[in-house]
């Protein structure tokens, strides 16, 4: 059973300085991994996609993928007040199942 | 326009009773999905379905049906509600298994 952990719970960043969000997952068998926004309980916004180890750059969100360390996390370049959301990270595990396992998010504040 | 229509926005119920949560796309996705956000608690998938057909289901309980009338329709049937169904139902699509899931802009369900 996929395990996904998110830290930290919070955080808080001054506009401009970058944010780093961390996501841990348990079945090293995972091929696919996303990082989402929700702002205040409305839908979700993919951020970035990554599927191998290394780097993913999408505009000022960066992943970065680590599976021999069951580590993906995400970095946001120049942050926003308008940033400020619940990120969430979510893990497909391998085979031919559909299912994306999510961790708790993290809420991140970016003050002005 | 939303891509995604999820209707009602908001519907609160009373135990016992049953309720009919509606997801229409209109990406021209063959799966869609349904999720479930309640407090506290990660975003929990419930179904997948591709061209029609249940692909993965993760929910014990049968009081939870999806239905499919069209390959861009997918409602859920929940019956004899209980106050611990209260959470906000996602609807999800993509192009296949390991295409990006877009959201809907969920259901929010409270039980009395």
């Amino acid at each position: 059973q996929q395990k996904v952990q998110q830290s930290p719970e919070s955080l808080t960043v001054s506009e401009g300085a970058m944010a780093s969000l961390n996501c841990t997952f348990s079945d090293g068998t995972s091929n696919n991994f996303r990082w989402y926004r929700q702002h205040s309980a409305k839908g979700l916004e993919v951020l970035v996609s990554i599927f191998s180890d290394g780097e993913k750059e999408e505009g000022r969100f960066t992943a970065h993928l680590n599976r021999a360390n069951l580590h993906v996390s995400l970095h946001i370049r120049e942050p926003q007040p308008s940033d400020s959301a619940v990120y969430l990270c979510a893990v497909k595990s391998g085979g031919s199942n559909y299912k994306l396992t999510f961790g708790k998010g993290t809420l991140l504040t970016v003050t002005p | 326009d939303p891509k995604i229509i999820q209707k009602p926005k908001y519907l609160v119920a009373v135990t016992g009773s049953e309720k009919i949560l509606i997801c229409e796309q209109y990406l021209g996705h063959n799966a869609m999905y349904w999720y479930r956000q309640s407090a506290k608690k990660p975003l929990e998938f419930m179904f997948s379905y591709s061209y029609q057909k249940l692909m993965d289901n993760q929910t014990a309980s049968s009081r939870f049906q999806p239905q499919s009338s069209k390959k861009n329709h997918l409602d859920l049937q929940i019956t004899a509600l209980k106050p611990d169904d209260s959470a906000t139902y996602f609807c999800a699509s993509s192009t296949g298994n390991y295409a990006e899931q877009f959201f809907g802009p969920g259901t929010r369900l409270t039980v009395l």
